[in-house]
């Protein structure tokens, strides 16, 4: 069972920032947060991650809760290539690192 | 861009059949993962390999087995297809060194249907 709870669609306007929410209440302390996002057609591509601490890349920002039990994916300028799903998975040590995927968030951008 | 092919990239076949996919990497990386993804749902690891002639089950191995006998090339084999095998099969790659915290790169993807 997917271990992140992620809304099934988003959708936001083009050239402004994009707030993906995810839900991870049963998280361990040795669970790293990844995200990664599929174009239409493509495999997934991976997008960012982090354990504790709020992360930035050249792609996007991962802010995490302090309690760990969320987290949101920020996208600060969307772009019409940005029109994705993407999916908010969890690193699950005590079942050998397997990466655990959910759903995910297909996001629309509008023109 | 990751190194990674998948061969056939579509195929179709009949129920009882049986089938092998390939995967190829260039980047010598130690792990590489099979994953099956179905309309609307994510992708879920059939199974994976730590090394040559290394391999474990993922959470829906059933009906599918493996092998890996050069770092490069990593074969899902379905030894008699159902319809319920009907997906869109994913390799992926990762170096294995940081465990948790490492990137997964991945294939094209192979569209299987099952007749």
């Amino acid at each position: 069972d997917a271990k992140t709870t992620q809304p099934n669609s988003m959708e936001s306007n083009e050239e402004e920032p994009v707030h993906l929410p995810c839900n991870h209440s049963t998280i361990s302390g040795t669970d790293y947060i990844h995200w990664y996002r599929q174009l239409p057609s493509q495999g997934p591509e991976y997008v960012i991650h982090g354990l504790t601490s709020n992360v930035n890349n050249r792609m996007a920002s991962l802010a995490i809760a302090e309690d760990r039990k969320s987290s949101t994916l920020i996208l600060h300028r969307a772009t019409l290539r940005d029109a994705a799903v993407y999916y908010c998975i969890l690193s699950v040590s005590d079942s050998n690192y397997q990466l655990i995927w959910g759903a995910g968030t297909k996001l629309i951008i509008k023109p | 861009d990751a190194g990674i092919t998948q061969s056939p990239r579509h195929k179709v076949t009949e129920t009882g059949t049986p089938v092998t996919l390939r995967c190829h990497q260039t980047e010598n990386h130690r792990y590489m993962y099979w994953y099956r993804q179905d309309p609307g749902h994510g992708l879920r690891l059939i199974h994976y390999s730590y090394g040559v002639k290394d391999t474990d089950k993922g959470e829906v191995s059933d009906g599918y087995s493996v092998s890996r006998s050069k770092t490069e090339d990593f074969l899902l084999t379905l030894e008699s297809a159902t319809s319920s095998q009907t997906s869109v099969y994913f390799c992926a790659i990762s170096g294995g060194y940081s465990r948790g915290q490492e990137t997964q790169y991945f294939g094209p993807g192979t569209r299987l249907l099952v007749l």
